[in-house]
C-alpha cells in the first residue's frame, strides 16, 4: 500500500536554529498538509498546499513557517529561528483531493534544545 | 467552545464487550467526516469515514448525525489490538480539526 515518508525521524537543534522537514506525499495525492502534536495534546493542522501554493494556513504557521515543493515528489517544512515550544511531532498528510481521506506520515519528532 | 469534542478517556473495557465512541462538532460547514486511531507516540491513522447512511467495516460502526453535528464509532466485540486513541475528524476546506481523542484499554 503507498504511502507517505517523512525524514528525518527524530531532530535534535539548538534554539535558534534552522530546520528543515521532509516529506514525500504519495505519488497520486495533488493536497499535501502539515500537521504538529505536542506531547499530549491534539493533533493541530498547520497548512495545506496545493497547485504549488498554500491553499490554508492556521495561526500557528506564521512567518516563522514555510513549505515548499522543490521537485516532483518532495514537500518541506522549514521551520527557522526555532524556539523550545516549536517542540513536537510533525506529521505530514497528503490526499487525492480536498475534503478526501488524508494519508498521514509516521512523523518526525523535532526536539528543540 | 471546542470545534471537536470527544467523550473524556480513558475508557477501560473487557476484551469481547462493545465500546461507544461519541462526538460533536460546532462548525456546520464542516464537510466530511472520519475517524482515526493513534497509538502512542505514532501518526494517525484512518480508520473510517463517516457518513449520514452510516457505514461499516466489520466490527467497526460509524454513524452521522448532520443535524444534531454528532459523530459516533461502534466497537463490537473488542480485542487487545483495539486498545488506542481514538480521534474524531472534520474536514473543512483544506484541513482537518481533530477532536483530543479518546484513549481506549482494552483490558484481557
Amino acid at each position: 500500500e503507498p504511502e507517505v515518508t517523512q525524514t528525518p525521524s527524530h531532530q535534535v537543534t539548538q534554539m535558534g536554529q534552522e530546520v528543515i522537514l521532509r516529506c514525500v506525499p504519495i505519488s497520486n495525492h495533488l493536497y499535501f498538509y502539515w500537521y504538529r502534536q505536542i506531547l499530549g495534546q491534539k493533533v493541530e493542522f498547520l497548512v495545506s498546499f496545493y497547485n504549488n501554493e498554500i491553499s490554508e494556513k492556521s495561526e500557528i504557521f506564521d512567518d516563522q513557517f514555510s513549505v515548499e515543493r522543490p521537485d516532483g515528489s518532495n514537500f518541506t517544512l522549514k521551520i527557522r529561528s526555532t524556539k523550545l515550544e516549536d517542540s513536537a511531532m510533525y506529521f505530514c498528510a497528503s490526499s487525492e483531493t480536498g475534503g478526501q481521506p488524508q494519508h498521514f506520515g509516521d512523523g518526525t519528532r523535532l526536539s528543540i534544545l | 467552545r471546542k470545534e471537536v469534542e470527544q467523550d473524556p478517556g480513558p475508557f477501560n473495557v473487557p476484551e469481547g464487550a462493545t465500546v461507544a465512541f461519541n462526538c460533536t462538532y460546532s462548525n456546520s460547514a464542516s464537510q466530511s467526516f472520519f475517524w482515526y486511531r493513534q497509538d502512542c507516540r505514532k501518526e494517525p491513522k484512518l480508520l473510517m469515514s463517516v457518513y449520514s447512511s452510516g457505514n461499516e467495516d466489520g466490527r467497526f460502526t460509524a454513524q452521522l448525525n448532520r443535524a444534531s453535528q454528532y459523530i459516533s464509532l461502534l466497537i463490537r466485540d473488542s480485542k487487545l489490538s483495539d486498545s488506542a486513541t481514538y480521534l474524531c475528524a472534520v474536514s473543512r476546506d483544506d484541513k482537518i480539526i481533530f477532536g483530543k481523542g479518546t484513549r481506549l484499554h482494552i483490558l484481557p
